[in-house]
C-alpha cells in the first residue's frame, strides 16, 4: 500500500497568514492526490482533486499544486472558518490511502 | 442537494455482526462509486471499501477482507456494509460517501456518519 505522509502534524497560525501543509507519497502517484477539510464532529469536505484543481464551491484562497511523490495545500490567506483538519489522500492505487491528518489551530 | 443518510450503527460484542446503510437521494445514485469509509475516534480517516456503479466491482482495505462486505441496491438507492466477526478496532464512525462523476476514489460528498462501537 501507499504511504502518505502529511507535515506537519500540527499547525498554529494567525487569521491572514499564508500556510502551507506539504504530503509526501511513498511513491509515485503522479497527480491523483486530493485534499480534504474536515472540523470538528463533521465529515470531510473536498477541496482540490488531481493535486491541483479546485472543487466546486470551494473559496479560491486554497490552492493544491505537486506531482510524483511531493505534494502542498496553499491557503493564501487564513479566515476564521479555515482552522480544522486537513488531509491528503492518493487515488493511484487501490488501497486509496489519507495521510493521518494535519490539524491547524489558531495562534 | 445530494443526500446520504447512514444507519444502522450501534453498540456490538466482538465477535458479532452489524449492518449499516445509506440512503441516497437528489442524485442519480446508480451512476456513482460508492464507498464506506471510517473514523476511530479521535484518529484519521480510513477507507474501507467501495463498490462500483453497477456492483460488478468491489474492494476492500486488507484488514476487512473477508469479514466485511459492501452491497448497493440501485432500485432502492441504497448502500450497506454487512460486517462481521466485529473486532475493537472496527470501532469508528462510519460514512458513506459518493466519489465524483465518472472517478472511482475521489469522494466528494459525505454522509453524516454512524457510530459502530464494538464492546470487548
Amino acid at each position: 500500500d501507499i504511504q502518505m505522509t502529511q507535515s506537519p502534524s500540527s499547525l498554529s497560525a494567525s487569521v491572514g497568514d499564508k500556510v502551507t501543509i506539504t504530503c509526501r507519497a511513498s511513491q509515485s502517484i503522479r497527480s491523483y492526490l486530493n485534499w480534504y477539510q474536515q472540523k470538528p464532529g463533521k465529515a470531510p469536505n473536498l477541496l482540490i482533486y488531481a493535486a491541483s484543481s479546485l472543487q466546486s464551491g470551494v473559496p479560491s484562497r486554497f490552492s493544491g499544486s505537486g506531482s510524483g511523490t511531493d505534494f502542498t495545500l496553499t491557503i493564501s490567506s487564513l479566515q476564521p472558518e479555515d482552522f480544522a483538519t486537513y488531509y491528503c489522500q492518493q487515488t493511484y492505487s487501490i488501497p486509496t490511502t489519507f495521510g493521518q491528518g494535519t490539524r491547524l489551530e489558531i495562534k | 442537494e445530494e443526500q446520504l443518510v447512514e444507519s444502522g450503527g450501534g453498540l456490538v460484542q466482538r465477535g458479532g455482526s452489524l449492518r449499516l446503510s445509506c440512503a441516497a437521494s437528489r442524485f442519480t445514485f446508480s451512476t456513482y462509486w460508492m464507498h464506506w469509509v471510517r473514523q476511530a475516534p479521535g484518529k484519521g480517516l480510513e477507507w474501507v471499501a467501495n463498490i462500483k456503479p453497477d456492483g460488478s466491482e468491489k474492494y476492500y482495505v486488507d484488514s476487512v477482507k473477508g469479514r466485511f462486505t459492501v452491497s448497493r441496491d440501485n432500485a432502492k438507492n441504497s448502500l450497506y456494509l454487512q460486517m462481521t466477526s466485529l473486532r475493537a478496532e472496527d470501532t469508528a464512525v462510519y460514512y458513506c460517501a459518493r466519489a465524483r462523476a465518472g472517478a472511482m476514489d475521489t469522494v466528494d460528498y459525505w454522509g453524516q456518519g454512524t457510530l459502530v462501537t464494538v464492546s470487548s
